[in-house]
């Protein structure tokens, strides 16, 4: 089973700030089949990005990911307020797992 | 617009079952899979399985094989998560989502591109 593991655990910023969340691998991920979600309180999870860098319709462009591998990249060029959440990310090469999660709160 | 509409809150004691729906619209039911999400409270998530819309084939997370099934009523266009022998760790929210395959949709490589609002069932005596 891959194991993905996300850091920082907790990013704190204002808004219109970068925040940029990483994801790493326990092996290569096939295809770059990695996803990334958002999930606020109460709230079922959002689909940003599949493989590795596509948006999914509705986006913002402020959202990208980048990466291959075994290492991969969530930035947010600009914080908005609607913004503050989890952001967790899963791969889909191997099985599918998700990572723990990287809460983006207020500084 | 694609919805996913879920039934609502269960509360059961260890050892019973319980069953969980899941309302597709907005889209062409048969032409995707459904895959069922949990989540623990202030935990992550986790994949638990996936159903195909077209023919009822499943495939369940290895953990909960022989506790899990997962069914559809295509005429309804609705698709349903039992869960048999319940504990108190699986108390949880459960999300039905959308499986978009990554490849061969019969091995579980699927990313989840709408979700339903999620439906919390707690495990209690």
């Amino acid at each position: 089973e891959i194991v993905l593991t996300q850091s920082p655990g907790t990013l704190s910023l204002s808004p219109g700030e970068r925040a940029t969340l990483s994801c790493r691998a326990s092996q290569s991920v096939s295809s770059n089949y990695l996803a990334w979600y958002q999930q606020k309180p109460g709230q079922a999870p959002r689909l940003l990005i599949s493989g590795a860098s596509s948006r999914a319709t509705g986006i913002p462009d402020r959202f990208s990911g980048s990466g291959s591998g075994t290492d991969f990249t969530l930035t947010i060029s600009r914080l908005e307020p609607e913004d503050f959440a989890v952001y967790y990310c899963q791969q889909y090469g191997s099985s599918l797992t998700f990572g723990g999660g990287t809460n983006v709160e207020i500084k | 617009q694609v919805q996913l509409v879920q039934s609502g809150p269960e509360v059961k004691k260890p050892g019973a079952s319980v069953k969980v729906s899941c309302k597709a619209s907005g889209y062409t039911f048969i032409s995707y899979g459904l895959s069922w999400v949990r989540q623990a409270p202030g935990q992550g998530l986790e994949w638990m399985g996936w159903i195909s819309g077209y023919n009822g084939h499943t495939i369940y997370a290895q953990n909960l094989q022989g506790r899990v099934a997962m069914t559809t009523d295509t005429s309804s266009r609705t698709a349903y998560m039992e869960l048999r022998s319940l504990r108190s760790d699986d108390t949880a929210v459960y999300y039905c989502a959308r499986a978009r395959c990554g490849g061969d949709c019969y091995v579980p490589t699927y990313y989840f591109d709408y979700w339903g609002q999620g439906a919390l069932v707690t495990v209690s005596s």
